[in-house]
Order: structure tokens, then C-alpha cells, then sequence
């Protein structure tokens, strides 16, 4: 079963660059999201989506866009990237409905902007 | 604004010593609390609690939800060097639109 998967695992890209974080779930999971993770800031929500066709923003949107145009799917990208976008990431999807469910995360993308 | 707060932000005991891990919340519309331990890479589920469900138990973990004081704790009893990553608290929105609000985290170490 491979869950959620993220690609790539790490990057190192220069300041400006633009990149494309890939995220694909299996288990035909409605509600996807992206998380940013910094030391001493736990998980910030920066973009989520409850459907195909359906995003918004989380609690650190900027820099970031995100689309959703199948189920699967949902890539994050950065469109000219700054050191303070240095962190890890992670994609997590989750089914809907009620109680039962919890969220499940990929393996994480270590990004670092020089 | 919803938020999710846990203490202590670290936490350094010795093998078969007793842990809690705290987690206060206020969110506009609770749904349920669920604990992560994450290592190295992705955080891996714990406990979920609800309103209906607030006590679980796993081994040498356990977990309470108080629904009035807007809470959790998660012990830890007979901790292992194992037992040592960041443990997280996140609190499900349930406006539907399935977000979840994370605190920062507590860092356990256990030492041998």
C-alpha cells in the first residue's frame, strides 16, 4: 500500500528558483493538505483542499499555490523561492467523514533555498 | 483565533520513568484531539479522542481528553530510549472543512 508520496525528498534550490513539491494519495482520500514543519513551530497548515476542483488557504499561504485538478493529486509550488521557505514539508491526506478517520502524512520533502 | 498549546516544549528523563505530555486547546469547533510521536520523518498516529470517546490506552501509553477544561494529557509510563521523538497534539476543525490545528510539539529524550 503506498499511502501518501511525496517527491522529492530533499531539494536545495537557489533563491528565486521555482519548484513543484508532488504529493499523490491512493486511497481515494477527499481532503488533502500541505504542512510546513520549522523547528520550535510544529505543523503549519499552508494550503488545503477538500475535493478535486476545491482549495484554500491555510495559515502561511504566501509564496505557495496549490491546485487540485484530480483526486490524487495535489502538488505545492513554490514560485520564486526565498530562504525563509527552508523546511520541511509534508502532505497528508484524510477520508471524509466523521470520527474514525485521522490524517495520513508522506514521508516528508527537506527543502533548503540558499 | 483557534490555537493548540502543549507543554513543556522539551523534556529529558531517564528509562523507567513516567511522562506527561500536555495539551491545551481552543478551537471554535472541536471535533476530536489526536496524538502523533514523530521521529525522524513523518508523524505516526497515536490516540484520537472525542467527545464520545476520551480515555485510550495502548501498551504503556495512555491518554485523556477533558472536554470542559479543554485538554489532553498523554502519559507515558516505564519510558524506553524508543520512547524518545516529538510528540504531537493537533485538534480537528469540525466546520468541515477537515483542517487540523497542530502545537508546536514536545520533545522527549529518554535516556539509557
Amino acid at each position: 500500500n503506498a499511502g501518501v508520496t511525496q517527491t522529492p525528498k530533499f531539494q536545495v534550490l537557489k533563491t528565486g528558483q521555482s519548484m513543484t513539491l508532488q504529493c499523490a494519495q491512493d486511497m481515494n482520500h477527499e481532503y488533502m493538505s500541505w504542512y510546513r514543519q520549522d523547528p520550535g513551530m510544529g505543523l503549519r497548515l499552508i494550503h488545503y483542499s477538500v475535493g478535486a476542483g476545491i482549495t484554500d488557504q491555510g495559515e502561511v499561504p504566501n509564496g505557495y499555490n496549490v491546485s487540485r485538478s484530480t483526486t490524487e493529486d495535489f502538488p505545492l509550488r513554490l514560485l520564486s523561492a526565498a530562504p525563509s521557505q527552508t523546511s520541511v514539508y509534508f502532505c497528508a491526506s484524510r477520508g471524509k467523514g466523521a470520527f474514525g478517520n485521522t490524517i495520513y502524512f508522506g514521508e516528508g520533502s527537506w527543502l533548503t533555498v540558499v | 483565533e483557534d490555537k493548540v498549546v502543549q507543554s513543556p516544549l522539551s523534556l529529558v528523563v531517564h528509562e523507567g520513568d513516567t511522562v506527561t505530555l500536555n495539551c491545551s486547546y481552543e478551537v471554535t469547533n472541536f471535533r476530536s484531539l489526536l496524538w502523533y510521536k514523530q521521529e525522524k520523518k513523518a508523524p505516526t498516529f497515536l490516540f484520537m479522542l472525542t467527545p464520545s470517546g476520551i480515555e485510550k490506552k495502548s501498551g504503556r501509553l495512555s491518554s485523556i481528553l477533558d472536554k470542559k477544561e479543554l485538554f489532553s494529557i498523554l502519559n507515558i509510563t516505564a519510558t524506553q530510549t524508543g520512547d524518545s521523538a516529538i510528540y504531537l497534539c493537533a485538534v480537528e476543525d469540525g466546520s468541515g472543512t477537515y483542517k487540523y490545528i497542530f502545537g508546536t510539539g514536545t520533545r522527549l529524550k529518554v535516556l539509557a
